[in-house]
This record gives C-alpha cells, structure tokens and sequence, in this order.
C-alpha cells in the first residue's frame, strides 16, 4: 500500500507569492494533519482535518490555511510568504478521532525554500 | 497544555552500548506519550507508544521505552546501539484536541 505522498518535494519561492503544497493519505485513513519544521527544531502543528472539517488549529497566522477533498487528500496555502516560512512541511494521516490511539504516519514532506 | 520536554540535545553512544534519550512529559489525565525517528531529510517515523498498561513499551528496531508515572518521564531505551541507529528522535504527547505535540528533538550519534 502506499504511505502518505506529499507533492512537491521542493519548491524555491519568492517574498510575497503563495505556495500550494498537496498531501494524500494512506488509503483508509480520514484524518490529515499539518506541521512546519523549521531546522534543528521539532515540528510545529498547524492544522488537522478529519471528515473534511477543521478541528484544529496551532498558533499560526491566517496566511495559513488548509481545506480536506471529499477523497480525504489536502492541501496547505501559504499567502504572502516571508522568509521565516522556510521550512520542511509534513503532512500526516491517522484513522481519525474515534479510532485513534495517536500514532501519525509522515511524508517525506515538501522543503520550501523562501528567498 | 500538554507538553514534552527533551533535556538533551545531542547525545553520543559508542556502538554496541546501551543507549537512553529522554523525555519527560506534562499532562493532565492520562498521558499518550510516542516516540518517533527522523532520518536526514525525511519525513518522521513512529517507532512506538504509550497508552495503557505494561510500562515498559517495544517499539520498532529494537528500541523500547519506560513509562514512569511518578518521575512523568518516557526514556527511549536500546541495549545495544547500532551505527545505523544515528537519527533526529522526537518524543511527543497527544492532547486533549487530539493533536500531537512534538519535543525540541535529540540528535542521537551512534559512533563506530
């Protein structure tokens, strides 16, 4: 079975633009999670989404948002990018709340590079 | 808050040798406590958890880790270290949203 894939892999952006990043989870699991990991630090969480509804979301501004696809796969935008948002992007799938004793299964996620 | 707090940032074993990275953890209620490897320049790997029961948990690769509710620590724990056992470790908590909150990590060396 395939694990979760993240698209793109790396990307290089400018000040100002906005990115699209694309996570499909593991076939079966509803719930996508998002996190940012800045080098030499431990993720950071963003948002999860399960049933296609938000349910929650870390202490990140409203440049960030996420939406979840009828098909479960999701995406993340960044609006207005700054440098500080250089960083690897993980997605993460799970079961779901009702079923979920907490284990995350990661992409290899999508380095992005603001310059 | 629900937190984990990983003291060391770097830790160097000789291969062959017992290994321990620690973490220790703030809950209320009962905790969820995982464990997780990341290799260089890849996404993160659960090797294991903690939820109920035996306190002493195994997990992939050999590792296992010891759940001590009266020092609230989750030492990640292998008896002997492999080279390849090199890594970024994270030990996190699930909180009462059902996120998953991540320590600072520990940069493991296993030297030859």
């Amino acid at each position: 079975d395939a694990g979760v894939t993240q698209s793109p892999t790396h990307l290089i952006k400018t000040r100002g633009q906005h990115v699209t990043l694309r996570c499909s989870p593991i076939s079966g699991h509803k719930s996508v999670s998002w996190y940012q990991q800045v080098l030499g630090q431990g993720p950071q969480f963003i948002f999860q989404y399960y049933e296609k509804e938000e349910r929650g979301r870390g202490n990140f501004p409203d440049r960030f948002s996420a939406r979840q696809f009828p098909n479960y796969s999701s995406e993340l935008n960044v609006n207005a990018l700054l440098l500080g948002d250089s960083a690897l992007y993980l997605c993460a799938s799970s079961l779901g709340p009702a079923q979920n004793t907490g284990e995350l299964f990661f992409g290899e996620g999508s380095r992005l590079t603001v310059l | 808050a629900q937190s984990v707090a990983q003291p060391e940032d770097q830790v160097n074993v000789a291969e062959g040798n017992p290994l321990t990275v620690k973490c220790t953890y703030s809950v209320s209620g009962n905790p969820y406590l995982f464990w997780y490897v990341q290799y260089p320049n890849r996404g993160l790997q659960f090797l294991l958890k903690y939820i109920t029961g035996d306190n002493l948990v195994k997990g992939s690769y050999g590792f296992e880790a010891e759940f001590n509710k009266s020092q609230t620590s989750f030492h990640l724990k292998k008896p002997s270290a492999l080279v390849s056992d090199s890594a970024l470790y994270f030990c996190a908590v699930r909180d009462r949203d059902d996120k998953i909150i991540f320590g600072k990590g520990t940069r493991l060396h296993i030297l030859p």
